[in-house]
């Protein structure tokens, strides 16, 4: 059965503060994406990763910045929590190659006082 | 620029209706669109998905129907049950692009009255 875990599923930060969110696969999957998801406004891809080291921005990245050391692990940084950052963060990961399943974590709900 | 338009925003059915949401696109490179089903509390998941080289694909009581020339597809639910109740979202990649990321719609929320 496949598996996306997320570190979290509800966090709480203070403006300014530096935020980790953390997501594992356990598929063996190449290519694995950080998204945000604000109602009325789906889900937008902020950094995508491709392989091990290997990063591409998204259509939202400002404000963010991703980590992939190892295969199966993704983070992503927020430098410097702002107010507009409150949202919910979805983590998937994917086979290479298009069309293939993105598979989602649960998400993390992100509160940003 | 939104490059993938849902509609509608909310839909209201009844058991046993059909539940239809449609959606349009622009970029014409984009080769690949699933539907992805959310439950609250929950991350998306792939319900059916299509590749512009057919018209139509079903699976149980999901079917999409695809248009090329008008770059529109929709989803439609028959026998709409409770626990079809839950946020949909279409989406569209393109093979060639290099990102492999999806491009969403903006969702919608379905619930399916008893």
């Amino acid at each position: 059965d496949v598996k996306v875990t997320q570190s979290s599923r509800y966090l709480v930060k203070r403006t300014g503060e530096k935020v980790f969110l953390e997501c594992v696969q356990d598929m063996d999957h190449e290519n694995m994406f950080w998204y945000r998801q604000d109602p009325g406004l789906g889900l937008r891809l902020i950094y995508f990763s491709y392989d091990v080291k290997m990063k591409e921005k998204g259509d939202i990245p400002e404000g963010y910045s991703v980590s992939r050391e190892k295969k199966e692990r993704f983070s992503l940084i927020l430098e410097s929590a702002s107010t507009n950052q409150t949202s919910m963060y979805l983590c998937a990961s994917k086979r290479q190659g298009a069309g293939d399943t993105q598979y989602f974590g649960p998400g993390t709900r992100l509160t940003v006082l | 620029q939104q490059q993938v338009k849902q509609s509608p925003q909310s839909l209201i059915v009844q058991k046993g209706g059909i539940s239809i949401i449609n959606c349009a696109y622009e970029n014409t490179a984009f080769d690949y669109f699933p539907w992805y089903q959310q439950f609250p509390g929950k991350g998306p998941a792939l319900l059916i998905a299509i590749r512009p080289d057919v018209s139509e694909k079903k699976e149980g009581r999901f079917t999409i129907s695809f248009n090329k020339s008008a770059k529109q597809f929709s989803l439609h639910i028959m026998d709409s049950q409770p626990g079809d109740s839950a946020t949909y979202f279409c989406a569209a990649s393109n093979r060639g692009g290099g990102a492999d990321g999806l491009t969403f719609g903006k969702g919608t929320h379905l619930i399916i009255q008893p």
